[in-house]
């Protein structure tokens, strides 16, 4: 079975700080990965992807995150936070499966501060 | 605006009721995914649906049951309701083969 572990229930980062919101999963093949953040009272909108191919992927709003088979991981990372990134933050795993699009797995979410 | 369109957006009711929730997925996404949203349980998987029959099944109770219909909406029936049910419940939708989920803004159930 998948599971996605988010060891950082919340974190509190300066605006203008970097940020790294890390993310493990359980999978016993190559995965799909994701990133999905959620603002107050929001559906949860796609930041990035991993299919395969090049282990760093670039989201939008300035996120990537980084595919690390050997240690089972695909943390989250941006270089210069904005007031307007606090929010909650999922990491999701998803199976490789021809048709149709596999359920993901969700992580407990990280919820981010920004303090001005 | 992921596309996705959920109603209603909040329902406040009472236990031992039902409730129905509907789902608009994107056009042309023949997948149709459900999840609750809760303080204790975090994002879980209810049941998934793929133009119109069931292909795969998550956390859902006995008392929870969904279809997707031939113009690929779906409902989302729950019946007997509890405290504990009491979540925002998600749909989402998929593009075949393409992985990633686009999720609408979820209805917030609240049981009395």
């Amino acid at each position: 079975a998948q599971s996605v572990t988010q060891p950082d229930i919340h974190i509190t980062v300066s605006e203008g700080a970097s940020l790294e919101l890390r993310c493990n999963y359980s999978y016993g093949a190559t995965p799909y990965l994701f990133w999905y953040v959620q603002s107050p009272g929001q559906g949860l909108q796609l930041l990035l992807k991993y299919f395969s191919g090049d282990t760093l992927v670039q989201g939008i709003k300035g996120f990537e995150a980084e595919f690390k088979r050997s240690q089972s991981s695909f943390n989250l990372r941006k270089p210069s936070v904005h007031w307007s990134d606090a929010a909650e933050y999922f990491c999701a795993v998803g199976a490789k499966r021809a048709g149709t699009a596999s359920k993901l797995t969700f992580g407990t979410g990280t919820r981010l501060q920004v303090t001005l | 605006d992921s596309g996705v369109t959920q109603t209603p957006k909040h329902l406040i009711t009472a236990t031992g009721q039902r409730v129905t929730l509907r789902c608009s997925p994107r056009s042309g996404d023949l997948s149709v995914y459900w999840y609750q949203q809760s303080l204790d349980q975090g994002l879980q998987f209810l049941i998934q649906y793929y133009n119109g029959e069931e292909r795969a099944k998550g956390n859902i109770l006995e008392r929870f049951s969904a279809q997707q219909f031939p113009d690929l909406h779906s409902e989302l029936n729950l019946s007997s309701l509890e405290l504990g049910d009491s979540a925002l419940y998600f749909c989402a939708s998929s593009v075949v083969a393409a992985g990633e989920l686009f999720f609408g803004e979820g209805s917030r159930l609240t049981v009395l």
